[in-house]
């Protein structure tokens, strides 16, 4: 059974460092997410990407972060300068043109 | 005002009793989905049903049931037979058709008790 694969599943940084988190969405999918949760929080919406540009963001998603589908089959996000606080599980997520999204087990952020 | 609202930080339940976990939503949107989704101790999301706003039966997915009464704008969960696996958090989701993003609540830390 298809699914979302994320890398990698752990990354641990020093604030201020750049870091980019990678993701190989289901391969028919057509819509693309990433979404952020912080230790026993819920699950927070970033972005959402179709047809080759943000589709919607949230205000969470500051110029620190951005999005890049770089060839057809990898989603990546950046973080450009990371803080203390960018300490999450970012998850990323794809769907068809049906309704449920299908999410990646997830790259644990730690910034130290 | 949030868009999904989950009551029950957490809820108890014997193993093979059946179970219900609450959601309510807010949209003025008259087209959206409303989903639900396990997160284990392991940390994946696992997408678990679907309903839309439209449609005239409750979804129904193996074990799972969502209890949709729209005038009310509710979405429960109702896990039958419940098992030791069940042990997990649960959150509720939505999805207006006029956007992309899905709305997340708080979640829902259900414990199965043998």
């Amino acid at each position: 059974e298809p699914e979302v694969t994320q890398t990698p599943s752990h990354q641990v940084t020093q604030m201020g460092q750049e870091v980019i988190l990678r993701c190989v969405p289901i391969s028919n999918h057509l819509y693309f997410y990433w979404y952020r949760q912080i230790l026993g929080q819920k699950v927070e919406f970033l972005v959402s990407f179709y047809n080759n540009e943000i589709s919607e963001k949230s205000e969470i998603f500051d110029d620190q972060f951005s999005v890049e589908r770089p060839d057809g089959s990898n989603f990546t996000l950046k973080i450009r300068s990371t803080k203390l606080e960018d300490s999450a599980m970012y998850f990323c997520a794809s769907r068809d043109t049906r309704y449920e999204q299908y999410f990646g087990p997830g790259t644990r952020l730690t910034v130290t | 005002a949030q868009k999904i609202t989950q009551t029950q930080p957490g809820m108890f339940v014997q193993e093979k009793e059946a179970v219900t976990l609450d959601c309510t939503y807010d949209t003025s949107d008259p087209s959206y989905g409303l989903f639900w989704y396990k997160q284990p101790s392991s940390g994946e999301m696992i997408f678990l049903i679907y309903q839309g706003s439209y449609d005239q039966q409750n979804a129904t997915e193996g074990r799972y049931s969502l209890n949709f009464q729209k005038a009310r704008k509710s979405a429960n969960l109702v896990i039958s037979a419940s098992q030791l696996g069940d042990s997990a958090m649960y959150f509720c989701a939505m999805r207006e058709d006029t956007g992309n993003q899905f709305y997340f609540g708080t979640g829902t830390s259900l414990t199965v008790i043998p």
